[in-house]
């Protein structure tokens, strides 16, 4: 079945990185955008940016530039979102999702990636 | 960027009733672009509406979705159980951008 799987739960001091890794299955990894989601606790949803899996384009949203990176493996269908220079604002849950550019939606959502960042 | 508003913030109702949830944006957005999502405690978002009208697959005709240009809705007609939960706006035209939610909860 059509799904993405995010790897497992993180904790990081202030001032370092993440890297999130979303294993796509059961598509074309190719035919579709991969987006990142992330949701503080108890908060609403923030888009964060895509990248494109056949040419590794991406678009980040201005807030995030120069702190994100997204990229892809087609190799092993996967990509990835990193975040450099945490800080504890940047806790949240962080999912990636397919767009589907048919319906202008996310159609296909991983399960998601708990990050805390602490001292 | 297009700030969307849902109200209410939080909608107190009882299994079997009618729950209507609304979703305004501060400029004019295309139908086309207009998206509702459902979330539950500790799962991922789950797209319900597109277009602002047509249900995704496999998404019960207890779910619709209506509006235009500035002010949308999410209708579910008859509350089951497991509807209880978060919903979720987004809009596509400007950029990309989430509206704050309505919570569901049981009265």
């Amino acid at each position: 079945q059509v799904q993405l799987v995010q790897s497992g739960a993180e904790v990081k001091k202030p001032g370092a990185s993440v890297k999130v890794s979303c294993k796509a299955s059961g598509y074309t990894f190719t035919d579709y955008h991969v987006n990142w989601v992330r949701q503080a606790p108890g908060q609403g949803l923030e888009w964060m940016g895509w990248v494109n899996p056949d040419n590794g384009g991406t678009n980040y949203v201005q807030k995030f530039q120069g702190r994100v990176t997204m990229t892809r493996d087609t190799s092993i269908t996967t990509v990835y979102m990193e975040l450099n220079g945490l800080i504890s604002d940047d806790t949240a849950v962080y999912y990636c999702a397919r767009w589907t550019s048919g319906w202008h939606a996310f159609d296909i959502w991983g399960q998601g990636t708990k990050v805390i960042v602490s001292s | 960027e297009i700030v969307l508003t849902q109200s209410p913030g939080t909608l107190s109702l009882s299994p079997g009733e009618r729950a209507t949830l609304s979703c305004r944006a501060s400029q004019s957005v295309s139908s086309t672009f207009l998206v509702w999502y459902q979330q539950k405690p500790g799962q991922a978002p789950r797209l319900l509406i597109y277009g602002a009208s047509s249900r995704a697959t496999g998404i019960p005709d207890r779910f619709s979705g209506s509006g235009s240009g500035t002010d949308f809705t999410l209708t579910i007609s008859r509350l089951e159980p497991e509807d209880f939960a978060v919903y979720y706006c987004q809009q596509y035209g400007h950029s990309l951008t989430f509206g704050g939610g309505t919570k569901v909860e049981i009265k």
